[in-house]
């Protein structure tokens, strides 16, 4: 059985970091792209980032780039998101998602981890 | 940026009857777009991929129809575990979603 569960998420300053992290089971990790998706509280799905399945090719979303950074350790099947530079228009559940081969389709999901960003 | 309109941003329908949504992009995909559900509280659930590739589990009254800007997602004898809200996402460019579409109970 597929399993993704994120940590690292809770209340951050304006201008502060978090790193979210997504641990997961019940697939070769290391096979698949993943990514991390976003939700806004009463909003829609936005993109964030994806990193390949052996991590020599990362991208991000326009919300992402120069802030955020995408990484994996594929030894201990988990995904991470490094957040910096946070702002209040980062509040969101973060989603880590798996990637079906050859296109940015998410097919497995995490059950998310709520990011607050206030003062 | 492709931009993903959906329609209508809510659809009223009984049980048992068919509901359509709509999803348009701003510039082609080709069939490069997936359809989604979401229930409160919880994450997405991958539908349709391919424009018209049913993922795994997913049971066949849903169906998938569409290329290029028009693409539409049908689901037919609407069940109670149905109604939900749900998401067309590009991935010719990037992975932009819509959205959504709230199926309501009528």
């Amino acid at each position: 059985e597929v399993q993704m569960v994120e940590s690292g998420g809770g209340l951050a300053q304006p201008g502060g970091s978090l790193r979210l992290s997504c641990a997961v089971s019940g697939f070769t990790f290391s096979n698949y792209w993943m990514h991390w998706v976003r939700q806004a509280p009463g909003k829609g799905l936005v993109w964030v980032s994806r990193i390949s399945s052996d991590g020599n090719i990362i991208t991000y979303g326009d919300s992402a780039k120069g802030r955020f950074t995408i990484s994996r350790d594929d030894a201990k099947n988990t995904l991470y998101l490094q957040m910096n530079s946070l702002r209040a228009e980062d509040t969101a559940v973060y989603y880590c998602a798996r990637g079906v081969v050859g296109a940015t389709v998410f097919d497995y999901w995490g059950q998310g981890t709520l990011v607050t960003v206030s003062s | 940026e492709i931009v993903m309109t959906q329609s209508p941003a809510t659809l009223s329908v009984s049980p048992g009857e068919r509901a359509t949504l709509s999803c348009r992009a701003s510039q082609s995909v080709n069939t490069n777009l997936a359809w989604y559900q979401q229930k409160p509280g919880q994450a997405p659930r991958l539908l349709i991929y391919w424009a018209t590739t049913r993922a795994t589990g997913i049971p066949a009254r849903f169906s998938g129809s569409g290329s290029g800007t028009e693409f539409t997602l049908t689901i037919s004898g609407l069940q109670s575990e149905d109604f939900a809200v749900y998401y067309c996402q590009q991935y010719d460019n990037g992975g932009t979603f819509g959205q959504g579409t709230k199926v309501e109970i009528k």
